[in-house]
């Protein structure tokens, strides 16, 4: 069984540019959470996604940030605009339900220059 | 909102030695709490978890102490060895259904051979 798939692993994006990162959840989990990690910090929780839904988006950036768990295919963050601030280390986990654990992916490091 | 924090930011140990990692967090609701190990450019790798209604709980090598009174979490690795060299986090969940994980800033363990 596989586990979290993330791609690209690391994405480099110009000031402005947009920049989309996938997750593909483990199989049978139709959780899915992002976290952002700054270098030398802790992870910090950006949306919670079920299938089609966005449950909790709490730790968004009210601008140029968006997410999407479609029927089909993977999760997909986007950033558009980039800033050098959006440089960051970005997480996926992914939990067959309620309660349980969250498995996380390798991440996606984003550089914008 | 939760808060989490932890009292070292490194800690180095002789291999074989055990370690103690420990974790505050400021939410007495919080009802669920993880240990997570990270390596350098990997996600968080899940170790151990404990419930609220538990004081202790132990894995292979690893013990994770929950005092609710005082709001602390610990971790105890017993017998390092040098692949337990990594950053580990303490993850809290605020209450049952809201599943967003808040992190602490994490401690960096050096295992010396």
């Amino acid at each position: 069984n596989a586990g979290v798939m993330q791609n690209p692993r690391h994405l480099v994006r110009r000031r402005g540019q947009e920049a989309r990162l996938r997750c593909s959840p483990m199989k049978g989990h139709s959780h899915v959470y992002w976290y952002r990690q700054l270098p030398e910090e802790g992870l910090k929780f950006m949306v919670y996604l079920q299938k089609e839904n966005i449950i909790d988006e709490s730790g968004m950036p009210k601008e140029r940030f968006s997410a999407e768990f479609p029927k089909e295919g993977p999760s997909i963050l986007r950033i558009q605009q980039v800033v050098r601030g959006d440089s960051a280390a970005y997480f996926c986990a992914s939990s067959p339900d309620l309660d349980n654990e969250q498995f996380f992916g390798p991440g996606t490091r984003l550089t914008v220059l | 909102g939760e808060s989490v924090g932890l009292h070292l930011p490194t800690l180095s140990v002789q291999e074989g030695d055990n370690s103690i990692i420990n974790c505050a967090y400021s939410n007495s609701a919080s009802d669920y709490f993880i240990w997570y190990k990270q390596e350098s450019g990997k996600g968080p790798q899940f170790i151990i978890d404990i419930r609220s209604n538990m004081d202790k709980r132990q894995g292979q090598r690893v013990t994770v102490l929950l005092n609710k009174t005082v709001k602390h979490l610990s971790l105890q690795i017993a017998a390092t060895q040098p692949g337990d060299s990594a950053v580990y986090f303490c993850a809290v969940r605020p209450n049952f259904g809201n599943e967003k994980l808040t992190f602490g800033t994490g401690t960096r363990l050096t295992i010396i051979p």
